[in-house]
């Protein structure tokens, strides 16, 4: 089945903790990225990955890191979590970044950090 | 920069018919989409509009003006499971999708 897959789905951690979110996807694709969602504000792009080796910043990049060592895998880390970072997150994939290319979302991760 | 604007919030009344609406203004333009998210859950795709026009697909149309910077999802015969909030998305010129906040769309029998 395809899938895009996050983990853990719900993180309550102390600030300053580092902290990684896993997310791997089956099918292949060559677009990755990292939202967070919070009341009022919708999906606001963290980074992006176009392929292997490459990540650019989204909109609100600070305070989070990535890699894209293999095509299938985009861990989302938090060096240092800060209360700020209390959000809903989501990975998303798409086969490139080009016209017409849906992406397809993972199941989200709820973080709340204390 | 992006800017997306749609409302924050609707309601409807079940076997009735909704349209969302979606203005952008984008530096370049390389398609809309739009995706339903269900409370809790995960963006799913609904629609895709690159062309002026309309979509249909099933109860869901989308409709595209890019001269006037403009779209509408259009919902018929909703159903309570339509209760969700309505994403519109715009990729411009770097080809990165950005989202609007959202339209909550209730549907209330």
């Amino acid at each position: 089945e395809a899938q895009v897959t996050q983990n853990p789905r719900y993180l309550i951690t102390v600030t300053g903790k580092k902290l990684t979110v896993t997310c791997s996807q089956n099918m292949n694709h060559e677009y990755m990225s990292w939202y967070r969602q919070d009341p009022g504000l919708g999906l606001r792009q963290i980074y992006y990955s176009m392929n292997v080796e490459v990540t650019d910043k989204g909109d609100v990049p600070e305070g989070y890191k990535v890699s894209r060592k293999e095509k299938r895998n985009f861990p989302l880390i938090l060096e240092s979590p800060s209360p700020n970072q209390t959000s809903l997150y989501f990975c998303a994939s798409s086969l490139r970044s080009g016209v017409g290319n849906i992406q397809y979302f993972g199941a989200g991760t709820r973080l709340s950090v204390l | 920069g992006q800017n997306i604007d749609q409302p924050t919030e609707m309601t409807a009344t079940e076997g009735a018919i909704v349209q969302i609406n979606c203005t952008y203004q984008t530096s370049g333009f390389n398609g809309l989409f739009w995706y339903q998210q269900h409370a809790g859950e995960a963006p799913t795709f609904l629609s895709y509009n690159v062309l002026d026009g309309l979509e249909e697909k099933g109860r869901f149309s989308s409709f595209l003006s890019r001269s006037k910077g403009y779209s509408y999802l259009l919902l018929k015969e909703l159903q309570m499971k339509d209760s969700a909030s309505y994403l519109c998305a715009v990729k411009g010129g770097s080809y990165i999708p950005t989202f609007g906040r959202g339209t909550s769309l209730i549907v209330h029998p």
